[in-house]
């Protein structure tokens, strides 16, 4: 069946850093990739999302691109801020949404 | 606010006692979903509704789970005689579904913390 595969956390990284945050899929079929983020005390948000292979979705300085031959969506920003400390989930979308195990990030000042 | 919104926010109960809890979608959404989310865990799908059937539900939804969604509106989830393992966050989302079932973003709720104690 469909799932997703994340990178372990916790990352820790100091303000201005640049991020990776790993995700790979095996999934049936052509799905959706997407990326949530859980702010403390909150429920998920959509972060960014991929409908076709090559496409890249980005928003708030954060990046992934759909690669089909690696079957991977990685989530990038080039420069983290403190407020970017979250969980972050990698999820593809059947008939139901699949998530990864989430990666807790911790931006230091 | 015309967002995903679930109630209580908190429940803390005995084992062994009934819960219930709401979830209001977005109000042209036709799809309602439930997921249990547990400490450090993705969330992990129970069952969806299409306006009031429910089509498809987890092995993870034992009998002792119920959900319903009786006008295509709001949906309640019921767990009977709980248990400390059903200790654990249940999200709420909806979305709307109108063909290609692999562009079906899904919004949210904050969820409903349950602590069985």
């Amino acid at each position: 069946g469909n799932s997703v595969t994340q990178m372990e956390g916790p990352v820790t990284l100091s303000e201005e850093a640049f991020l990776t945050i790993n995700c790979t899929y095996t999934a049936t079929g052509y799905p959706s990739l997407f990326w949530y983020v859980q702010y403390p005390g909150e429920g998920l948000q959509l972060l960014l999302k991929a409908t076709k292979a090559d496409d890249k979705g980005s928003n708030k300085g954060f990046e992934a691109t759909y690669r089909k031959e690696t079957t991977s969506f990685h989530l990038e920003k080039g420069s983290v801020q403190v407020s970017d400390s979250a969980v972050y989930f990698c999820a593809l979308n059947g008939v139901d949404m699949r998530f990864g195990a989430g990666t807790r990030l911790t931006v230091k000042p | 606010d015309t967002g995903v919104s679930q109630d209580p926010r908190h429940k803390i109960t005995k084992r062994g006692q009934n819960v219930t809890f709401r979830c209001d979608p977005i109000s042209e959404h036709n799809r309602l979903y439930w997921y249990r989310q547990t400490l450090g865990q993705g969330p992990e799908f129970l069952t969806y509704f299409q306006n009031e059937a429910q089509l498809e539900k987890s092995r993870l939804l034992s009998d002792r789970f119920s959900a319903e969604r009786p006008k295509g509106s709001f949906s309640t989830l019921e767990i009977q005689r709980t248990e400390q393992g059903d200790s654990a966050m249940y999200l709420c989302a909806s979305s709307f579904l109108a063909g290609d079932i692999s562009y079906n973003e899904q919004f949210f709720g904050p969820g409903t913390r349950l602590t069985v104690l």
